[in-house]
């Protein structure tokens, strides 16, 4: 069975500082992972995915995010936080058996002033 | 283009009554999906249609549960009696391709409130 973790509820940065959303899976074969950002009151939003190629996913808003294989990991990051960052965010990943990615519980990002 | 549109937005219901949503994909998309997403959780895959044939329902509660996507183009998902636990905003989803891995987007979603 496969299962993507967000191992933080939520996560506090100031303006201007790098931010980190972290996630963690677990799937048989090679992972296709996904960040999706939620605004309230609106469906989710694609930021960026990671099939195959460079480890190194670049996403809209100046998101990006690592996929590091040995620690089956796919952490969101970006340089600098705005204040309008704020939301929840959302980690899915499934393999190349699954049509439908399993979807991590969530993780509300909060970009103070 | 035009994003994946929902409706209702909201619905408040008494248990045991009925509800119908509806959904209309983006133009071209091949695959339909229908979440649940329940306050503080994830979305939870509740149906997947290809075209107009169903590719996965295993988690949808088919005893008060029903979907369909005749034409392979809108999409409408009821429930029929709803419970107290029905309470949660459902989300249709829509991707171009059939492949694993391909991208969904999501509609606004319609949040239901069983009472």
């Amino acid at each position: 069975a496969q299962s993507v973790a967000q191992p933080e509820d939520q996560v506090n940065v100031a303006e201007g500082n790098p931010l980190t959303v972290k996630c963690t899976y677990s799937v048989s074969g090679n992972p296709y992972l996904f960040w999706y950002v939620q605004y309230p009151n609106r469906g989710l939003q694609f930021l960026l995915k990671y099939i195959t190629g460079d480890n190194l996913v670049k996403g809209s808003y100046g998101f990006e995010a690592e996929f590091n294989k040995s620690q089956t990991s796919f952490h969101l990051k970006k340089p600098s936080a705005l204040v309008s960052d704020s939301a929840l965010y959302f980690c899915a990943g499934g393999s190349g058996g699954s049509y439908i990615p399993t979807f991590g519980r969530g993780t509300s990002l909060i970009v103070h002033p | 283009e035009a994003g994946v549109a929902q409706s209702p937005r909201y619905k408040i219901i008494e248990k045991r009554q009925s509800v119908a949503f509806w959904c209309n994909p983006i133009s071209g998309h091949a695959t339909l999906y229908w979440y649940q997403q329940i306050l503080g959780q994830g979305p939870k895959l509740l149906i997947q249609f290809q075209n107009n044939g169903v590719v996965d329902d295993s988690q949808l509660p088919k005893d008060r549960f029903s979907a369909e996507r005749l034409k392979g183009v809108d999409s409408t998902l009821k429930i029929q009696p709803a419970k107290l636990e029905d309470s949660a905003v459902y989300l249709c989803a829509s991707s171009f391709g059939t492949s694993p891995g391909g991208t969904q987007y999501f509609g606004p979603g319609t949040r239901l409130l069983v009472l």
